[in-house]
């Protein structure tokens, strides 16, 4: 089946590592997004990419990076930078000659940083 | 710069009673609409979306919510609530097919017994 696939689901991290979150689509769509999930806050954009090898920041792009080498990968990194990483983070896309419009999203994965 | 308001950041009605979330959103151009849920440490899942034609649209679990474009809201109803609607559900826009999503703050749904 079509979807997007995160992982890992669950992480724990030492203060001051960096850590690779991985966002993988097989639904051919070209837009991909990344988002942070606080308690009480909603949904904040991190990343997003609407093209290979092309990415604009978001709203809450300090002390993350990310890569869009091929289509159906987009890969987070949190880096030492990004002062409070706990929390949980969900990849979604969108867009292509089959968009219906909506934001698809993957399960999430949620860092703990110790 | 569009934004999305959800009246009640908790909401808890009983079981088979009447569930109303509400979302009004500020935007220049009509937008396009969706309604979300999420239950605990997964993913958003659509229940519903407007984007052209009637403006009363019917989803998924017996969601179904009205776009009034004079009062700028789509607030979200379904007649009788389950215990398994209890989650949080989000209210976003768009205002280009597709793009530039904006998300509300979230209301979170319990159902009492």
């Amino acid at each position: 089946d079509g979807g997007i696939t995160q992982s890992p689901k669950y992480l724990f991290r030492k203060e001051g590592q960096n850590v690779t979150l991985s966002c993988e689509q097989n639904l051919n769509h070209d837009a991909m997004y990344w988002y942070r999930q606080d308690p009480g806050q909603g949904l904040r954009l991190i990343y997003y990419s609407q093209i290979v090898n092309d990415f604009q920041k978001g709203d809450i792009a300090e002390g993350y990076s990310v890569s869009r080498e091929k289509k159906e990968s987009f890969p987070l990194t949190v880096t030492s930078a990004q002062k409070n990483p706990t929390a949980f983070y969900l990849c979604a896309s969108t867009f292509g000659p089959e968009s219906t419009g909506e934001l698809f999203f993957g399960e999430g994965s949620r860092l703990t940083v110790l | 710069a569009q934004s999305v308001t959800q009246l009640g950041s908790h909401v808890s009605v009983s079981e088979g009673a009447l569930v109303l979330l509400r979302c009004n959103y500020s935007s220049s151009v009509p937008p396009y609409l969706f309604w979300y849920v999420q239950y605990p440490n997964q993913g958003l899942q659509l229940l519903l979306k407007y984007t052209t034609g009637a403006t009363l649209v019917k989803g998924i679990n017996g969601f179904e919510a009205e776009f009034k474009k004079s009062e700028t809201s789509f607030h979200l109803t379904k007649p009788s609530a389950h215990m398994s609607d209890a989650a949080e559900y989000f209210c976003a826009v768009s205002l280009k097919y597709g793009q530039n999503f904006v998300f509300g703050p979230g209301t979170r749904l319990s159902v009492l017994p």
